[in-house]
């Protein structure tokens, strides 16, 4: 079953403005990633956050956790047209992390010209 | 040259036939893992080795089995291929550091079973 639900299923902005996707879970998790994946390829690490962490910063890339809440978001500020891709976030449980990630089913963003 | 890479990147099979997937990586890294992604179902961990002799079952293993021949290669095998195994896999290497599993993957080969 899917460890991580990403809400929304698909986002639609336009470019320069800002785009914000979260992630639900359900177990204990030692780390949550988010990962990039354009049309067809390969996923790419965007950015992880511990669980003992609250907030944190990679460029334009802002990403916050709530253990409490079971959640996390990923903020993308001053959208640009490359950033058009599906977003993933992924959990490796507490305890574990030794058989891979879960990944949610992902955010399809799209930025309008 | 890419760390990881996927052979085929696309694959055309009938029902039945045993279908091969390889994967190389440069990265030196000890932990493999296999991917299938299937429309709106995101990712789902097929099997993962963390060396040579150790491969463990993922979430959907079954119809599948995999060969770790070395630490760079990691190979997928359909037995018998059937027709909703049709999907996008996926290859991805990691090493974990105090307890970061970030992985890094492949391009991806796309397998459509007739």
């Amino acid at each position: 079953s899917q460890q991580g639900e990403e809400d929304p299923q698909a986002l639609s902005i336009q470019e320069g403005e800002n785009a914000t996707m979260n992630c639900s879970y359900k177990t204990s998790i030692n780390n949550l990633q988010w990962y990039r994946q354009n049309s067809g390829r390969g996923l790419v690490h965007l950015i992880l956050i511990r669980s003992n962490e609250r907030e944190k910063h990679s460029g334009r890339l802002r990403v916050t956790l709530d253990t409490s809440k079971k959640s996390s978001s990923l903020l993308i500020t001053a959208s640009r047209a490359a950033d058009t891709a599906s977003y993933f976030c992924a959990t490796a449980v507490s305890g574990g992390g030794a058989d891979g990630l879960t990944f949610g089913k992902g955010t399809h963003l799209i930025i309008q010209p | 040259d890419a760390d990881v890479t996927q052979t085929p990147r696309n694959r055309i099979t009938k029902t039945g036939k045993r279908i091969m997937l390889e994967c190389s990586q440069t990265k030196g890294h000890d932990r493999m893992y296999w991917y299938r992604q299937d429309p709106g179902l995101g990712l789902r961990l097929i099997y993962y080795s963390f060396d040579v002799k150790d491969i463990n079952k993922g979430e959907i293993s079954d119809g599948y089995s995999v060969s770790r021949q070395a630490q760079a290669k990691f190979s997928l095998s359909l037995e018998s291929a059937i027709p909703n195994q049709t999907a996008l896999y996926f290859c991805a290497t990691s090493d974990p550091i105090a307890g970061v599993n970030e992985q890094f993957f492949g391009p991806g080969t796309r397998l459509t079973v007739l």
